[in-house]
């Protein structure tokens, strides 16, 4: 399996563009996670999916963050507009029960 | 809630020392406990977990985990460090919360610096 890919790995941007993350999640997984991690504050779970529903929500920072599932095998988070302060790399996991395997991350850099 | 407490923000241990990162736990019920690493640059790698039955699990790279309920411990450890195992350490907790839905509440992370 070729684990959980994320897409870009690297996004350099200015602020007030509009940043689209992507991911898909190991086949068969059927809950999928966002988290994003800075080393002032961590790692931060922002938003999960269980059968491509959002769940919880209520860790995405402001309404300029958006996530979507549109099927089983895709999901993006979407910046709109970006800050500096989202600059961080942010992870996509998904899980089959309790386990979770992530991906290698998305470095963003908003400038 | 659920969570999870990693009182060290680092560990320093010499190669071929052994090596122990601690992570204390709150839950009601039984915990479901994990142990994750992440090396610089990539993202964060399942080591082991524990749901039930053996206090002591045995995971990847030759790490293990002691599981103590009387004092809802549950700490990483390592015969022999190798210098390869410098990385950052998550312990985590499993939490349905009120969505009936699983979820992961990390720690904080420890980092683990392994010297030659």
């Amino acid at each position: 399996d070729a684990g959980v890919i994320q897409s870009p790995r690297h996004e350099v941007t200015e602020m007030g563009q509009e940043v689209t993350l992507r991911c898909k999640p190991i086949s068969g997984h059927n809950s999928l996670f966002w988290y994003r991690q800075t080393m002032m504050r961590g790692l931060e779970l922002l938003i999960y999916f269980n059968n491509n529903v959002p769940i919880d929500d209520s860790g995405m920072p402001e309404d300029r963050f958006s996530a979507k599932m549109p099927n089983a095998s895709f999901s993006t988070l979407k910046i709109q507009p970006s800050e500096p302060r989202d600059s961080a790399v942010y992870f996509c996991a998904s899980s089959p029960r309790d386990t979770q395997y992530f991906g290698p991350g998305t470095r963003l850099t908003v400038l | 809630a659920q969570s999870v407490a990693q009182p060290e923000d680092q560990v320093n241990v010499a190669e071929g020392n052994p090596l122990t990162v601690k992570c204390t736990y709150s839950v009601s019920g039984n915990p479901y406990l994990f142990w994750y690493v992440q090396y610089p640059n990539r993202g964060l790698q399942f080591l082991l977990k524990y749901i039930t039955g053996d206090n002591l699990v045995k995971g990847s790279y030759g790490f293990e985990a002691e599981f103590n309920k009387s004092q809802t411990s549950f700490h990483l450890k390592k015969p022999s460090a190798l210098v390869s195992d410098s990385a950052l350490y998550f312990c985590a907790v499993r939490d349905m919360g009120t969505t009936g839905f699983q979820k992961l509440v990390f720690g904080t992370g420890t980092r683990l610096l392994v010297s030659p």
